[in-house]
C-alpha cells in the first residue's frame, strides 16, 4: 500500500535534547511537508521541500531542521533551540508543488517534553 | 495569520440530519480544501474545489464556493456516527507566496 509512514507515533524528550521525527513516503511525490498542530489551533507549517536536495522555512521555522537528501524521506529534527516542542507533528506529501492538489498526510508524532 | 476561518468552532447533530460548517477566507486563492481528522490521527483529504467552480459533490458531501464572498461551505448530509472528527478548510495560493493556509477546524460530533 502507498502511503506515508511517521516514526515513533509517540517521543518524550527532556529539555536540551535534539530529537529526529521520520517521514518516509512511497507514493513518489516530489513535494513533501511538515506542519505542527497545537490544540484548538490549525496547521501550521514548518518546513516544506519541492524537490530532493532543497528546502524552504514555513511560518514557524524557528528551532528546527529538514534535510532531503532522498526523495522518499524528509526527516525533522527538533532541537533545543525550539522553546516550546510540545507538539503534534504532522508529514504531508503531494504529487507536486504549489498547492494546486492534495496532500497526503502520515499518522502523526506526538512529541512530549518532559 | 491564518487565512482560512471555519464557523462554527463545534457542531452536535443527531445521527440522519445534515451537517453544515463554514469557511471565510481573506486573499485571493486558486483552490479550498475540506480535510477530515479523526482524533489523534492524520488529516484525510475530502474534496478540493478550484476557484473557477462554484460547487462540487462527492458521495454525501457537497462542497460551494463563493469568491465574491470568499466563503465556502461543506455539507454533510445524512449523518452518521463514523462522520464524528475534526474538519478543516484549507486554501492554496500559488505564485511567489504558495502556500497552504489551514483553518483552526471545527469539531464536529453526530449523536447515534
Amino acid at each position: 500500500d502507498g502511503g506515508i509512514t511517521q516514526s515513533p507515533k509517540y517521543l518524550f524528550r527532556k529539555e536540551g535534547q535534539n530529537v529526529t521525527l521520520s517521514c518516509e513516503q512511497n507514493l513518489n511525490h516530489d513535494a513533501m511537508y511538515w506542519y505542527r498542530q497545537d490544540p484548538g489551533q490549525g496547521l501550521r507549517l514548518i518546513y516544506y521541500s519541492q524537490i530532493v536536495n532543497d528546502f524552504q522555512k514555513g511560518d514557524i521555522a524557528e528551532g528546527y531542521s529538514v534535510s532531503r537528501e532522498k526523495k522518499e524521506s524528509f526527516p525533522l529534527t527538533v532541537t533545543s533551540a525550539q522553546k516550546n516542542p510540545t507538539a503534534f507533528y504532522l508529514c504531508a506529501s503531494s504529487i507536486t508543488a504549489g498547492y494546486r492538489g492534495e496532500l497526503f498526510f502520515g499518522e502523526g508524532s506526538r512529541l512530549t517534553v518532559l | 495569520s491564518q487565512q482560512g476561518e471555519e464557523d462554527p468552532q463545534a457542531l452536535s447533530i443527531q445521527e440522519g440530519e445534515n451537517a453544515t460548517m463554514n469557511c471565510s477566507y481573506k486573499t485571493s486563492i486558486n483552490n479550498l480544501q475540506w480535510y477530515r481528522q479523526n482524533s489523534g490521527r492524520g488529516l484525510v483529504h475530502l474534496i478540493l474545489i478550484r476557484s473557477n467552480e462554484r460547487e462540487k459533490h462527492s458521495g454525501r458531501l457537497r462542497v460551494t464556493l463563493d469568491t465574491s464572498k470568499k466563503s465556502s461551505s461543506l455539507l454533510i448530509t445524512a449523518s452518521r456516527a463514523a462522520d464524528t472528527a475534526s474538519y478543516f478548510c484549507a486554501t492554496g495560493r500559488t505564485g511567489a507566496n504558495s502556500k497552504l493556509t489551514f483553518g483552526k477546524g471545527i469539531t464536529l460530533s453526530v449523536r447515534p
